[in-house]
């Protein structure tokens, strides 16, 4: 089943402790994206690739880290979590950057 | 930065009618994208619009474009009660990046 697979969907940390989110994609999508979801805002961007080992800050990359070492791969890294990251964060993947986004189900990060 | 607006914020119909639901942006796109959002879960694509194109359907959906206005419109024809979600709309610009709406809560009364 094509799809994309994010984990963990629930995360509670405290402030500093690094942490992963995973993002894997198994339709060979080129574009890879991560968004975060907060109330009353919409979604917006942190980070997207194009392609493998091309990353670029989206309108809210301020925290994050990214990497695309593979394809399928596009996890996002939070080095010292703050209050301020608790949200809603969403991965996506494209075939190109032009056309339809596919979603994985979610991230609900809490950070105390 | 936000660049979609959608419009209304919220929306309550009977079951049956059709709902409509527009979005503004303010810069050049290359396509306007509408996804469907159930209650906090992932999103789901339903349309998508270049920027050449005026209109386009999918099943009970039409999509309007109006780029010399900026603006874009959902039209749901014959809602059901599984159409209660949020709708969000997003647009490509030349930079790559999906720029999205606060979206519009629908709710379908029975």
């Amino acid at each position: 089943e094509a799809q994309v697979t994010q984990n963990p969907r629930y995360l509670i940390t405290v402030t500093g402790k690094k942490l992963t989110v995973t993002c894997s994609q198994n339709m060979n999508h080129e574009y890879m994206s991560w968004y975060r979801q907060d109330p009353g805002l919409g979604l917006r961007q942190i980070y997207y690739s194009m392609n493998v080992e091309v990353t670029d800050k989206g309108d809210v990359p301020e925290g994050y880290k990214v990497s695309r070492k593979e394809k399928r791969n596009f996890p996002l890294i939070l080095e010292s979590p703050s209050p301020n990251q608790t949200s809603l964060y969403f991965c996506a993947s494209s075939f190109l950057w032009d056309t339809e986004a596919f979603f994985g189900q979610g991230t609900r990060l809490t950070v105390v | 930065s936000q660049q979609g607006e959608e419009d209304p914020q919220a929306l309550s119909i009977q079951e049956g009618e059709n709902a409509t639901m527009n979005c503004s942006y303010k810069t050049s796109i290359n396509n306007l994208q509408w996804y469907r959002q159930n209650s906090g879960r992932g999103l789901v694509h339903l349309i998508l619009i270049r920027s050449n194109e005026r209109e386009k359907h999918s099943g009970r959906l039409r999509v309007t474009l109006d780029t010399s206005k900026k603006s874009s419109s959902l039209l749901i024809t014959a809602s059901r009660a599984a159409d209660t979600a949020s709708y969000f709309c997003a647009t490509m610009d030349s930079n790559y990046q999906l720029i999205w709406g606060a979206g519009t809560k629908l709710i379908i009364k029975p």
